[in-house]
């Protein structure tokens, strides 16, 4: 079956380490994007790709960064800069940005 | 300034007692509104996207309807298995790369 696949499931951080956040595709879908998911909140975007090698900022990208060496893959690293990264995220794909979004389970990122 | 308000943020509902769920949007120029549901724990699922004003579509006991200015999510004779949290997102660029999401309205179905 076709599907994003993220992991870990959870992950627990000390305060300072940078972690990454897997995020894979089977979908052959050329838009990916990471979202933060806060209680009480709406999605808010991260960072997206539309393509391999090429990544836009979205409205909260301080303190994350991201890769897209592969179609498939788009993994997000978390850094020490962000300074409140307790959170669910999710990473999601489209066809082609504007399309309709496919999720992930998500990855919820807990720091000590 | 680009808004979107869903109401009630919580919902509680008897089975098969049918209710609305409300998602008004400010922005400019619509190019879309889209419905997910979501489960606790797991990320959000496709259910529905309306273009234009008037336009309907349904999946068994949901039914999304769109005006100019809101969305309404209307769930029919509900069952338990609908519990969830619905999120609705509309596009506020040309490109679709930015989406603004609701809050969500979280609805509990007891039997």
């Amino acid at each position: 079956d076709g599907g994003i696949t993220q992991s870990p499931k959870y992950l627990f951080r000390k305060e300072g380490q940078n972690v990454t956040l897997s995020c894979e595709q089977n979908l052959n879908h050329d838009a990916m994007y990471w979202y933060r998911q806060d209680p009480g909140q709406g999605l808010r975007l991260i960072y997206y790709s539309q393509i391999v090698n090429d990544f836009q900022k979205g409205d909260i990208a301080e303190g994350y960064s991201v890769s897209r060496e592969k179609k498939e893959s788009f993994p997000l690293t978390v850094t020490s800069a962000q300074k409140n990264p307790t959170a669910f995220y999710l990473c999601a794909s489209s066809p082609q940005v504007g399309s309709v979004l496919t999720f992930g389970a998500g990855s919820r990122l807990t720091v000590l | 300034e680009d808004q979107v308000t869903q109401s009630p943020e919580a919902l509680r509902l008897q089975e098969g007692e049918s209710s609305s769920l409300n998602c008004s949007y400010t922005v400019s120029g619509l190019r879309g509104l889209f419905w997910y549901r979501q489960d606790p724990g797991k990320g959000p699922e496709f259910l529905f996207t309306l273009y234009s004003a008037g336009e309907e579509k349904e999946k068994e006991r949901l039914k999304a309807t769109l005006t100019k200015k809101e969305s309404f999510l209307h769930i029919t004779a509900p069952k338990p298995e609908d519990s969830a949290t619905y999120l609705c997102a509309v596009p506020i660029n040309q490109a679709g790369t930015a989406l603004i999401f609701g809050k969500g309205t979280t609805l509990s179905v007891s039997s």
